[in-house]
């Protein structure tokens, strides 16, 4: 079965950090670019960061950029998000999910997601 | 600017048909877009890519009662024979290089 769940959610202090893992399963984790996409609660979808995969091409959403670092090992099967310097409205759930083979095709598979809460 | 524009909500009865738009910003009116179904305290679902020549590809499991179209900067995500767990938010997304991009979704309400 084709798989995404995430971990690494939690409670979390104003500037403070956390580290997101989402373990992949059954399919080819080397040959799909993945994401990150975000939900503050009661709010829509916010896209937060992508990664080919190789691991070369990395890009950030501006509202995280320069606070966050994802990264991937393809060996693990494995994606993280790395988030510093967190704010109150980092709060949100935070969801992996697959772009279709090849990409440019949406995003395919999605995790369960995990939720990061930002107080004091 | 990639932006995809959702109407905020639509209400529609059991068993009808429902008709969702999604608006590309006028430079980018021939990019395909994906739409995901996100049912209460659910994460979100996959349904369809949706191509600006009105193929689709839908994902596994998506029933026939769900289907895409388009019409230039438009695109429709089309539910017919509605059922009580139509009702969710649902949202389009698109992509271009370096970024990735969610319309603000549409809440559908089955009465």
């Amino acid at each position: 079965e084709v798989q995404l769940v995430e971990s690494g959610g939690g409670l979390v202090q104003p500037g403070g950090s956390l580290r997101l893992s989402c373990a992949a399963s059954g399919f080819t984790f080397s040959s799909y670019e993945m994401n990150w996409v975000r939900q503050a609660p009661g709010k829509g979808l916010e896209w937060v960061s992508y990664i080919s995969g190789s691991g070369s091409s990395i890009y950030y959403a501006d509202s995280m950029k320069g606070r966050v670092a994802l990264s991937r090992d393809n060996a693990k099967n494995s994606l993280y998000l790395q988030m510093n310097s967190l704010r109150a409205e980092d709060t949100a759930v935070y969801y992996c999910a697959r772009e279709g083979r090849g990409g440019h095709s949406g995003f395919d598979i999605w995790g369960q997601g995990t939720m990061v809460t930002v107080s004091s | 600017q990639l932006v995809l524009t959702q109407s905020p909500s639509v209400s529609a009865s059991l068993g009808a048909s429902v008709k969702l738009t999604c608006t590309l910003d006028s430079g980018h009116s021939n990019y395909a877009i994906a739409w995901h179904q996100q049912q209460p305290e659910k994460g979100p679902r996959y349904l369809m890519k949706l191509n600006s020549d009105d193929t689709h590809k839908k994902g596994d499991g998506i029933p026939d009662r769900f289907s895409g179209s388009s019409s230039g900067a438009e695109r429709y995500l089309t539910i017919s024979s509605l059922q009580s767990e139509d009702e969710a938010d649902y949202y389009c997304q698109t992509w271009g290089t370096g970024i990735r991009v969610f319309g603000g979704g549409t809440k559908l309400t089955v009465l």
